[in-house]
């Protein structure tokens, strides 16, 4: 069965640091990857999709970017965190026809 | 860019009460999915809808694909503790289009 990893759970970063999230799945190849952010109590932001290795597509102008560097992994990162950076972030992946299965997601503050 | 509305944005119930929510789009969808999800949480999938009038249950939850493209609705019916959490739904355009648009999401809490 399919799987997805996301870690860590929960990160503090002080402003100017760097950040980098990872998101992996296991159990299906060449899926479509996403990564979301989502605000206290608002919906869910696209940032990033992937349809495969190296294929980044950018939804959001900001200072967070994102690579693939394997079929099932999915990073993001940021240089130099900013304060409106904190969130919850999510990463999600699918096969075509299906819906998202998401990751359990990173909470993320930033000081 | 593409906007899904959906209502209440917050719902408080009773325990046994049945629940309904819905979303709205100027554009036609092409595949409706409604998600769960619970405190710390991501989402989780409840139900797919892939065909226009398509009316389709999970258990006690039951969702429809308007007839129009152009909207969703959900029901819960005789509501539970465990029902509490933010309920999204979310759209794809087109075919092929690798992206979901999400609704803002409907809060429901139930008073004891």
């Amino acid at each position: 069965s399919q799987t997805i990893h996301q870690w860590p759970a929960t990160l503090v970063q002080p402003v100017g640091s760097p950040l980098s999230l990872e998101c992996t799945v296991e159990g299906t190849s060449n899926p479509n990857l996403y990564w979301y952010r989502q605000a206290a109590g608002r919906g869910l932001q696209l940032l990033f999709y992937s349809v495969g290795i190296g294929q980044i597509s950018s939804e959001v102008p900001q200072n967070l970017s994102a690579s693939r560097p394997q079929d099932r992994q999915f990073i993001l990162s940021s240089k130099k965190l900013l304060l409106s950076d904190s969130g919850f972030y999510l990463c999600a992946w699918r096969i075509r026809g299906y819906g998202y299965t998401f990751g359990s997601g990173t909470r993320l503050t930033v000081v | 860019g593409q906007q899904l509305n959906q209502s209440p944005q917050s719902m408080f119930i009773q325990e046994g009460e049945d629940v309904s929510m819905n979303c709205t789009s100027s554009s036609i969808f092409n595949t409706w999915l409604w998600y769960k999800q619970d405190p710390g949480e991501g989402p989780v999938l409840l139900i797919a809808l892939y065909k226009a009038g398509e009316l389709t249950s999970n258990g006690r939850l039951t969702a429809q694909f308007g007839i129009t493209r152009k909207d969703s609705f959900l029901n819960i019916s005789a509501s539970i503790p465990s029902d509490v959490g933010i309920y999204f739904c979310a759209g794809q355009l087109l075919a092929g289009n690798e992206k979901l648009t999400f609704g803002t999401g409907t809060r429901l809490t139930i008073i004891p």
